[in-house]
């Protein structure tokens, strides 16, 4: 089955480690990829997305990921994460209609 | 970036009756919506996609005459619960689009339903 999968369901980290998140999905073709992130208590907001040219895209707050074509992948990375990153972060794909698949999510706890 | 609002954020009501959630795009012309449920620790699982001035377009497994969409404007389209039961309380969340159709969704806050 078509599917969006994000590895890590709850990651803890410490102030200044470095962030990656995992995501998969499993469509061929053609896919528009997004990472979106979710603060306490308010509504999802756009980090960053790809849909062709450089893989690495960098997005805000010092976020970016790599699209992998061959491995299926968009990790999102940071180098050096803060207690203010603490959120739960969303991998989506666009099929280019209207269809938007989202991971499960992984929630970020960034200990101060 | 562009704003969606949701109202309400939550709401409970009784079971058996019906609770319609408003989505507006604030400054700009959404031509399409979309509606999510979302489950605790789960992701965000579409329900239906509506294009101004037609009929939404549910997904599978999506009763159409329990969950209500009307977007009768580019700016605001409602959900609305009928029947309200127990399994029905969840956190809806819409969000909208632009005319580019691979653009990015902005979302609304999310709307926490919870049916007593």
């Amino acid at each position: 089955a078509q599917s969006v999968s994000q590895h890590n369901h709850h990651v803890i980290l410490s102030e200044a480690a470095s962030l990656e998140l995992g995501c998969n999905y499993s469509y061929g073709g053609t896919v528009n990829l997004f990472w979106y992130v979710q603060y306490p208590g308010q509504h999802l907001q756009l980090l960053l997305k790809y849909f062709s040219g450089d893989p690495l895209v960098k997005g805000i707050k010092g976020f970016e990921a790599e699209f992998i074509k061959s491995k299926f992948s968009f990790n999102l990375r940071k180098p050096s994460v803060q207690w203010s990153d603490t959120a739960e972060y969303f991998c989506a794909v666009n099929l280019g209609n209207n269809d938007m698949r989202f991971g499960a999510g992984t929630r970020l706890t960034v200990k101060p | 970036g562009a704003v969606v609002s949701q109202h309400p954020s939550w709401v409970i009501c009784k079971s058996g009756t019906s609770v319609k959630i408003e989505c507006r795009s604030l400054d700009f012309q959404a031509t399409t919506m979309f509606w999510y449920r979302q489950f605790p620790k789960q992701s965000l699982m579409l329900m239906a996609t509506s294009n101004e001035g037609s009929k939404a377009t549910y997904e599978q497994g999506v009763e159409k005459d329990k969950f209500l969409i009307n977007h009768a404007s580019l700016t605001l389209s409602t959900l609305t619960v009928t029947s309200a039961h127990p399994e029905d309380s969840s956190f809806y969340i819409c969000s909208a689009r632009g005319a580019q159709v691979t653009g990015e969704l902005f979302f609304g806050e999310g709307s926490r339903l919870t049916v007593l």
